[in-house]
């Protein structure tokens, strides 16, 4: 069974700061997601990643994936007001069918 | 990219009642799937949608419970039968887009309240 573990799962901090979400997962991956969502509000896609090394970067957001570890990143730089969300990272598998199995989500608050 | 609506955005039902919910996707896609957001929590699939044959439901959910049409490749419903107020949640649809990079993207949900 495919699990999806994300720390940390709340992330309070203050704005031009730096940090990092991690996002673990158990088995052999196709595709890694990450996702924002606002309060009261669907699912905004960020970053697709593909392939092991792969970096993806916008704005004050950039995500890498390490498929040997099975480990993705979301590093927040310089972090601003705007970027409270919740971030959620999600993988699939091409022969599960595609469908995608969400960690637990991580709340970001950013503090002025 | 897909642009996904959903209907109804929201509803208030009462217990033992129904309620189905619209997907509708502005282009063809192959792959439909189903998401329950429960309050406070991540996101659970519930089923995909194929079209022209029933729905694959997971683990923890069945068609009695949570019905599946998928009539074309540009919209499928979602019923919630005979509702209690664990159904409260956001539901919403996901399709994946048929040409590279085959990303998912999520329609705006359903908020659904059961009293």
């Amino acid at each position: 069974e495919l699990k999806v573990e994300q720390n940390p799962l709340f992330l309070s901090m203050q704005e031009g700061k730096n940090y990092t979400i991690y996002c673990n997962y158990s088995t052999t991956s196709d595709r890694l997601y990450w996702y924002r969502q606002d309060p009261g509000k669907s699912l905004e896609s960020l970053f697709v990643l593909l392939s092991n090394g792969a970096v993806k970067q916008e704005g004050r957001l950039m995500a890498s994936l390490d498929t040997k570890a099975r480990l993705s990143t979301l590093h927040i730089t310089a972090a601003v007001h705007d970027l409270s969300a919740t971030y959620f990272c999600a993988v699939d598998i091409i022969e599960y069918g595609n469908k995608l199995v969400f960690g637990a989500g991580t709340i970001l608050r950013v503090k002025s | 990219s897909a642009v996904i609506s959903q209907k109804p955005s929201r509803d208030i039902c009462q217990r033992g009642t129904s309620l189905t919910i619209q997907c509708q996707v502005d282009s063809q896609v192959t792959m439909m799937f189903w998401y329950r957001q429960q309050p406070g929590q991540s996101l659970t699939l519930i089923a995909t949608a194929n079209q022209g044959s029933e729905a694959t439901y997971e683990s923890g959910f069945v068609i009695d419970k949570f019905p599946i049409s998928r009539p074309n490749l540009t919209f499928s419903t979602l019923t919630v039968s005979n509702m209690s107020p664990e159904d409260s949640s956001i539901y919403l649809c996901s399709v994946e887009t048929s040409g590279p990079p085959y990303e998912q993207y999520f329609g705006p949900g359903t908020r659904l309240t059961v009293t």
